[in-house]
Formats: structure tokens, C-alpha cells, sequence
């Protein structure tokens, strides 16, 4: 089976940096995405990763290592409007764009 | 440039009704995926539509089948609804199928069974 793990809640404090962890054990590989979703609202494309390393956008960074089947999503001078849930999604090989979601990560930035 | 939209918002039914949710997707998008979000999880993948064909389903019962029309807009129906058929029903638009081609998804349809 598929597996994909992330924490359940993170929170950090506005202004910080807070790293979100996604483990995954999937039968192929073919990319990951990261997408955001406010409460009530769609999934949004954050950023995506096929090959090993960092991609920096903005801020927000994500990074990638295939042989460890280990991403983290970096959001740095986080703002109030980053609290969230943050969703990691696998596309398998074979699978076209089929993406398999982890539960998602709800972040909650204080004052 | 027109997003992905979704049909009803919110949607109230008993068990053992059918309904039908609908989604049109962006401009210019020839591929819909339909997922279903219960409450805290992750989106889990029901089938998708590509080309007016369906081009794979996730693991979920016969009850749950689709259409996508000439104009790539697309329908989901779900017979006999049980209560665990209650969550957020999100659709989602791509250029196409290759695996680098991202998904933009719709706001949903907020079903709940009673």
C-alpha cells in the first residue's frame, strides 16, 4: 500500500520559520506536490518537486530527497494568513496525475 | 481566465438518495479528477476523466460514477448514500495527464447525509 506520513497540527510564531515534514513509502514515484487549504476552501498548488533538492519560491521552499522518501515544506516570515492545513500529495509512476494525499498538516501561526 | 467551479456549495440528503455534483473545469482543460475530503483527512482520489473517457478509479464502490462531457465540464453521482458518503467532494482541472501537470482544484461540495 501507499503510505504517506505528516504531523497532524504545528504551531509557530508570526515572523518565524516552521518546517513541515512529509515521509513517504509508495510503490513508485513519480513527484510531489504541496498545496495549502484554508478551512472551507480549495487545496491550492504550492509547489512541486520531481528531482532531489531545494526549490525556492517566494517564502516558501521545498525540498526533496527520493532515496530517503523525505520532503519538507520551509515557510519562512510567516504571516497570520499561512495558518493552514498544508497537504503533501505523491503522484505514483504509471499513475498519470492521480495524486495520494497525507492527511495534511494544520498549522496555526500565533501573535 | 476561468477557475474551476463546483455545484452545489452545500448539499443536504438522506441516506439512500442519489446525488449529483457537478464541475466545470478551467478554461482550456481537457482533464477532471474528482477526490473526496472527510472531515481532518486528506483528499482521496475517486476517478478521473480525461477526454470524455474515464482514465482510472481510486477505491471506492460502483455507486460512485461520472461523467465529462464534450465541453470537459464533468458530473459526479453517488446512488444509495450512506452516512460515510458525507465530506467535502473537491473536483479538479489539469492541462492534461502527464504526471508533471498540476491540479487546480475547485472549492467543493459540502454533502451531508443524514
Amino acid at each position: 500500500g501507499q503510505n504517506i506520513d505528516q504531523p497532524t497540527e504545528m504551531t509557530a510564531t508570526e515572523g518565524a520559520i516552521v518546517q513541515i515534514n512529509c515521509t513517504y513509502q509508495t510503490s513508485g514515484f513519480n513527484g510531489l506536490f504541496w498545496y495549502q487549504q484554508h478551512a472551507g476552501e480549495a487545496p491550492t498548488f504550492l509547489s512541486y518537486n520531481v528531482l532531489d533538492g531545494l526549490e525556492e519560491k517566494g517564502r516558501f521552499s521545498s525540498f526533496l530527497s527520493r532515496s530517503k522518501g523525505y520532503s519538507y515544506l520551509l515557510l519562512k516570515e510567516l504571516q497570520m494568513k499561512d495558518s493552514a492545513s498544508y497537504l503533501c500529495a505523491v503522484k505514483l509512476t504509471g499513475g498519470g496525475n492521480k495524486l495520494t494525499f497525507g492527511t495534511g498538516t494544520q498549522l496555526k501561526v500565533e501573535l | 481566465e476561468t477557475g474551476v467551479t463546483q455545484s452545489p456549495t452545500h448539499l443536504i440528503k438522506t441516506r439512500g438518495q442519489q446525488v449529483t455534483l457537478r464541475c466545470s473545469s478551467q478554461s482550456g482543460h481537457n482533464t477532471v479528477s474528482w477526490y473526496q475530503q472527510a472531515l481532518g483527512q486528506g483528499p482521496q482520489f475517486i476517478f478521473q476523466y480525461y477526454r470524455e473517457e474515464e482514465n482510472g478509479r481510486g477505491n471506492f464502490p460502483p455507486r460512485f460514477s461520472g461523467l465529462q462531457f464534450p465541453n470537459y465540464s464533468s458530473e459526479l453521482n453517488v446512488n444509495a448514500l450512506e452516512l460515510d458518503d458525507s465530506a467535502l467532494y473537491l473536483c479538479a482541472s489539469s492541462l492534461g495527464i502527464g504526471s508533471g501537470e498540476k491540479l487546480f482544484f475547485g472549492s467543493g461540495t459540502q454533502l451531508s447525509v443524514l
